[in-house]
């Protein structure tokens, strides 16, 4: 079974530029997660999917941060513009169903750095 | 809201010896507890997880964690480390109360010495 794809793996980039990251769950899991990782923390929830709605994206910096997940599959999560603050890992999960008692599988993430 | 803290942030034990990370939680109900293992360059990988029923947790690798209500804590163990352990050990809490938000700790980086 393939697991949770994400790309690119590494990126770098100029503060104010834009950025895209892609994901590809687990087939068959309904539930997407995007973590964000910064250097000697644990990762941090930025937004779930339930299929295509969102479940919850309380940490989600709003006003530069976007992601989506059209027909409830791949997710593309972008930021615009960057921070040097936004340099971290963004971390993909997929879990089958979204409950507490659920399973999440990560992606290999993409490091991204911000000069 | 609930939080994790794991109190060490590096630990070096040698090949063979026997492993304790320690994670203490703060959660009003039962949680829902994970340990994940991430290597460099790649993404977590779930160890164990506790849910209910037995408090003494077997995962995969060889690794097992028990969950303290009185102390509120999810210590994982090892009797005997190989080299290839050597990884950054992350524990997280789970809500009870629908979705599924994982909290996570900071972290322990464990190095092995050969």
């Amino acid at each position: 079974e393939a697991g949770v794809a994400q790309s690119p793996r590494y990126k770098i980039i100029e503060k104010r530029q834009s950025v895209a990251f892609w994901c590809n769950p687990i087939s068959g899991h309904a539930t997407l997660y995007w973590y964000q990782q910064i250097l000697g923390q644990g990762p941090k929830l930025l937004i779930q999917f339930q299929n295509n709605g969102v479940v919850d994206d309380s940490q989600l910096p709003k006003d530069r941060f976007s992601a989506e997940r059209l027909k409830g599959v791949d997710s593309t999560l972008k930021i615009q513009p960057a921070k040097l603050e936004d340099s971290a890992v963004y971390l993909c999960a997929s879990s089958l169903v979204g409950t507490s008692a659920d399973t999440q599988y990560f992606g290999p993430g993409t490091r991204l750095t911000v000069l | 809201a609930q939080s994790v803290t794991q109190p060490d942030i590096h630990i070096t034990v040698s090949e063979g010896a026997s492993l304790e990370l320690r994670c203490n939680y703060s959660y009003g109900a039962t949680p829902y507890l994970f340990w994940y293992v991430q290597s460099p360059g790649q993404g977590l990988q779930l160890l164990l997880k506790y849910f209910s029923g037995d408090t003494l947790v077997q995962g995969i690798k060889g690794f097992e964690a028990e969950f303290k209500r009185s102390q509120s804590s999810f210590n994982l163990r090892k009797p005997s480390v190989h080299w290839s352990d050597a990884a950054e050990y992350f524990c997280a809490v789970a809500t009870t109360g629908g979705g599924n938000k994982l909290t996570f700790g900071t972290g322990t980086q464990l190095k092995v010495e050969l």
